[in-house]
C-alpha cells in the first residue's frame, strides 16, 4: 500500500524557513514524479514544484522559484520541500502527492502539513 | 500559464440525480486533464485521469469526456458520499494548474 506521510509544517515569522519531509513507503521515489501541492485555508489547490522520476527535470510555479527548492532522498525513500523567504501569502496545507506518470494526474497524496508564516 | 475555469461553482443536487460539470483550458492541453474529489478536511482523491480513463478502484458512475479546451465530467448517479468539491487540473504543461472547484452540496 502506498503511504506519503509529511512532517515538518509549522509556524514561521516571515523571512523564515521551513524544510518539508515527506517519507514513502510501497513503492520507489525513484521510480515516479513527485510534487507538492498546497492549499490555502478556505481556498483552492495550487500546484508548488515537481521532480521528475530521475530527479533530473524539476519544476516550480513562478511565486516560489528562487525561494523553494524540492529534492529527494533515495536512500530514505523521502522527498523534501526547502522553504526559504517564506511570506505571509505561503501560509498553507502542503501536501506531498505522487503521479502516474508526468501526464498521467496524481494518485496518491499524503495528508498534509500546515505551515503557517505570520509575525 | 494554462488557465482553467470550473462551471458552475456550485450546484445543488439530490442523491440518485445525474449531474455534469465543465472544465475549460485557455488553450489546448490535448486530453492531459484529470479531476479530483475533496471532502472537507480531506486531502483531494484522483478520480479520472488524461480525460477519460477511470482511477483504479473509484465508482464507475464517474465519468470524463473531452480533449483540447472543453472537459466534461458527470456522475451517473449521486450518492450521498460524492457531495464533495470537485477539481480538474492540467498536466499538459509546467505549471500543472487547478481549477477553482465545483462544490456539489446536497439540495
Amino acid at each position: 500500500e502506498v503511504q506519503l506521510v509529511e512532517s515538518g509544517g509549522g509556524l514561521v515569522q516571515p523571512g523564515g524557513s521551513l524544510r518539508l519531509s515527506c517519507v514513502a513507503s510501497g513503492f520507489s521515489l525513484s521510480t515516479f514524479p513527485m510534487n507538492w501541492v498546497r492549499q490555502a485555508p478556505g481556498k483552492g489547490l495550487q500546484w508548488v514544484s515537481t521532480v521528475s522520476g530521475s530527479g533530473n527535470v524539476v519544476h516550480y510555479v513562478d511565486s516560489v522559484k528562487g525561494r523553494f527548492t524540492i529534492s529527494r532522498d533515495n536512500s530514505k525513500n523521502t522527498l523534501f520541500l526547502q522553504m526559504n523567504s517564506l511570506r505571509v501569502e505561503d501560509t498553507a496545507s502542503y501536501y506531498c502527492v505522487k503521479s502516474r506518470s508526468w501526464y498521467g494526474g496524481m494518485d496518491n497524496w499524503g495528508q498534509g502539513t500546515l505551515v503557517t508564516v505570520s509575525s | 500559464d494554462i488557465q482553467l475555469t470550473q462551471s458552475p461553482s456550485s450546484l445543488s443536487a439530490s442523491v440518485g440525480d445525474r449531474v455534469t460539470f465543465t472544465c475549460r483550458a485557455s488553450q489546448t492541453v490535448s486530453t492531459y486533464l484529470n479531476w479530483y474529489q475533496q471532502k472537507p478536511g480531506k486531502a483531494p482523491k484522483l478520480l479520472i485521469y488524461t480525460a477519460s480513463n477511470l482511477q483504479s478502484g473509484v465508482s464507475s458512475t464517474f465519468s470524463g469526456s473531452g480533449s483540447g479546451t472543453d472537459f466534461n465530467f458527470t456522475i451517473s448517479s449521486l450518492q450521498p458520499e460524492d457531495f464533495a468539491t470537485y477539481y480538474c487540473q492540467q498536466t499538459y504543461s509546467t505549471p500543472f494548474t487547478f481549477g477553482p472547484g465545483t462544490k456539489v452540496d446536497v439540495k
